[in-house]
């Protein structure tokens, strides 16, 4: 089955601690995204990706960090850095259609909830 | 940046239709999106429309699309209770790559 699967579903760190959330796709698209969630503000953009080995900032890209070092990963880490952590992180990917008016549809992944103690 | 907004809540009885709102503001938007994200779950594509059109039909979902008033709504007809949940709008602009921009979420609940 094609799919994004992340992982852990839960996430607990101590504050000051850096974590690494996992992103995996095996629909072979080219794009993936990172979203942070918050009751009532609905999905922001933190990072995205369009290609292996490039990357650029979302709307709110302070306090985090990415790579993309494989076509089928794209790892965010939560680092010290990020005041407010505590959220729900949803990664999606799409293909990378960069003509004007391509459809686009984005593929979610389960999502993780990390909780900052 | 663009912005799209929603209303927050709605409540409707089981059996009535939902209509979920959602207006836009960037006037390149080529495609918006419908999503529908359960407790706890990621966000799954219920339907989408073109911007060159002004309705689109899907089942119990109908899709109405004001370019002039940048302004979208989804209605779905015979609401269950199955149909509870987080509902988003999104759009994609014209030449930004594959980004999509989405609304606060309309959170959806249906009453017996």
């Amino acid at each position: 089955d094609g799919g994004i699967t992340q992982s852990p579903k839960y996430l607990f760190r101590k504050e000051g601690q850096n974590v690494t959330l996992s992103c995996e796709q095996n629909l072979n698209h080219d794009a993936m995204y990172w979203y942070r969630q918050d009751p009532g503000q609905g999905l922001r953009l933190i990072y995205y990706s369009q290609i292996v080995n490039d990357f650029q900032k979302g709307d709110i890209a302070e306090g985090y960090s990415v790579s993309r070092e494989k076509k089928e990963s794209f790892p965010l880490t939560v680092t010290s850095a990020q005041k407010n952590p505590t959220a729900f992180y949803l990664c999606a990917s799409s293909m990378a259609r960069n003509t004007g008016d391509a459809y686009n549809e984005q593929f979610f992944g389960p999502g993780t909830r990390l909780t900052v103690l | 940046g663009e912005d799209v907004e929603q209303s927050l809540f709605l409540s409707v009885r089981e059996g009535d239709s939902s209509v979920i709102n959602c207006t836009y503001t960037d006037s390149s938007s080529t495609y918006l999106y419908w999503y529908k994200q359960e407790p706890g779950a990621g966000l799954q594509l219920l339907t989408y429309i073109f911007s060159n059109m002004d309705m689109k039909q899907d089942q119990r979902l109908t899709v109405l699309l004001n370019k002039k008033d940048k302004h979208l709504s989804l209605r779905i007809a015979d609401t269950q209770t199955g149909d509870s949940a987080i509902y988003f709008c999104a759009e994609k602009g014209y030449g930004t790559a594959s980004k999509l921009t989405f609304g606060t979420g309309t959170r959806l609940q249906v009453t017996l």
